[in-house]
């Protein structure tokens, strides 16, 4: 397995605090991205980063803010959070620049916002 | 919105049985990839195959491409119970400074029974 950590893997918390999740790797691959997984949505992207201090946007990166201040670590940050941010989010690395190389994914942490 | 699509959503099989799920997409791709997810776990790459790829094979698993029908197809065979889980189709479009940004599909759900 990849050595992909992600925390805390459960966490439950109230409409309207901060909320951060961690992820760590020790492949040092260039790419890391975070993802949410909801029923009838499939995974989606919400910020991916191909740097350190690099950083973009997803598809669904509204609510969410993301850093990268070293290569084995990406944080994503609910800045306020809200009962649709519900869900269970999926960290991802992969390697290089080399074309359509597949990533590998954390186990996930699953956030319950009430 | 999604680019992979997969078909069923849900198969049910015997043990030692085939099993056949199709993804389709909409715009041009530079590969597909195929992962598989068990219950509570993160996603585990399986197979990638290349736009100018028509089919690949590993161990159990062959996998077709058709360009331009926009599909692929997944086979597992000769399946066993320990395949059961999900199987994501993602569709990979290289990006210069993101690497390769996938898209997924919302999943097959492969119950093997004993």
């Amino acid at each position: 397995d990849a050595g992909i950590t992600q925390s805390p893997r459960h966490k439950v918390t109230e409409t309207g605090t901060p909320v951060t999740l961690r992820c760590h790797q020790t492949e040092n691959h260039r790419y890391m991205y975070w993802y949410r997984q909801d029923p009838g949505h499939g995974l989606r992207l919400i910020h991916y980063s191909y740097g350190v201090k690099d950083t973009d946007k997803g598809e669904v990166s509204d609510g969410y803010s993301v850093s990268r201040s070293k290569t084995e670590d990406f944080l994503l940050t609910l800045e306020s959070a809200t009962s649709s941010q519900t869900s269970v989010y999926f960290c991802a690395i992969s390697e290089s620049e080399i074309l359509g190389q597949p990533q590998h994914f954390g186990d996930g942490t699953r956030l319950s916002i009430l | 919105s999604q680019q992979g699509e997969e078909d069923p959503q849900a198969l049910s099989i015997q043990e030692g049985e085939n099993a056949t799920m199709n993804c389709s997409y909409k715009t041009s791709i530079n590969n597909l990839q195929w992962y598989r997810q068990n219950s509570g776990r993160g996603l585990v790459h399986l197979i990638l195959i290349r736009s100018n790829e028509r089919e690949k094979h590993s161990g159990r698993l062959r996998v077709t491409l058709d360009t331009s029908k926009k599909s692929s197809s997944l086979l597992i065979t000769a399946s066993r119970a320990a395949d059961t889980a999900s199987y994501f189709c993602a569709t990979a479009l290289f990006m210069e400074t993101s690497g390769s940004r996938l898209t997924f599909g919302e999943g097959t759900q492969l119950t093997v029974n004993p």
